[in-house]
């Protein structure tokens, strides 16, 4: 399984835009960019994915660099309840797993 | 239901003692993993079941872990003889088809094992 290094913590202020870095640099050509995060006391949730292009959803973006060694998650407008462990995980389908590092802890700053 | 349910949301439970700890998918979803969370890290892989068969148990820690799941739906997983390094969150996903490029995995909010 390919290895992923995000930093153990951030701080952000409510209502302002949040990058989290993701570093990836033994991925491989098939690997896809998850991301998922962790609110207290609950299970992971899917946040968005994504191979080679830049993806948005409604919770949030991920830019992938061109060389695909490094991705940023971007929540665009932090709020309170997006306070939570967010992980980047790499995964070749079929076949491969979900494997989860420690991610990064979000605190959000009212 | 909804969502992915797990019971019990809390167990306590003695050196030595067996515990069984269940999940119920999302209905219809077809892949189903679990997953170990010792207090204060990540997700540690534990096992996955496509249907009923479970073609990767590498995860699993030593042969006092086992897991089932039957018709495709509710999975079982057993600790015996537990230890206190077997403390943590277990926690159980699945999703509608294993391997797809845009499999995503639903959580269920886990049971808390507390082994004195």
């Amino acid at each position: 399984d390919a290895k992923t290094t995000q930093p153990n913590s951030m701080e952000s202020n409510e209502e302002e835009p949040v990058h989290l870095p993701c570093n990836h640099s033994t991925i491989s050509g098939t690997d896809y960019i998850h991301w998922y995060r962790q609110l207290p006391s609950q299970g992971p949730e899917y946040v968005i994915h994504g191979l080679t292009s830049n993806v948005n959803n409604r919770m949030a973006s991920l830019a992938i660099a061109e060389d695909r060694k490094s991705s940023t998650l971007i929540l665009h407008r932090a709020t309170l309840r997006d306070a939570a462990v967010y992980y980047c995980i790499l995964r070749d389908p079929p076949g491969n797993q979900f494997y989860f590092g420690t991610g990064t802890s979000l605190t959000v700053i009212p | 239901g909804a969502g992915v349910s797990q019971s019990p949301s809390n167990k306590v439970t003695e050196k030595g003692k067996d515990v069984e700890l269940r999940c119920d998918p999302i209905s219809g979803h077809t892949a189903l993993y679990w997953y170990r969370q010792s207090l204060g890290q990540g997700l540690e892989f534990l096992i996955y079941f496509q249907g009923n068969s479970a073609p990767d148990k590498s995860g699993l820690p030593s042969d006092r872990f086992s897991a089932e799941r039957t018709g495709g739906s509710v999975s079982t997983l057993t600790i015996q003889r537990t230890q206190q390094e077997d403390s943590a969150v277990y926690l159980c996903a699945s999703s509608p088809r294993q391997g797809a490029t845009n499999e995503k995995l639903f959580f269920g909010s886990g049971t808390q094992l507390s082994v004195l």
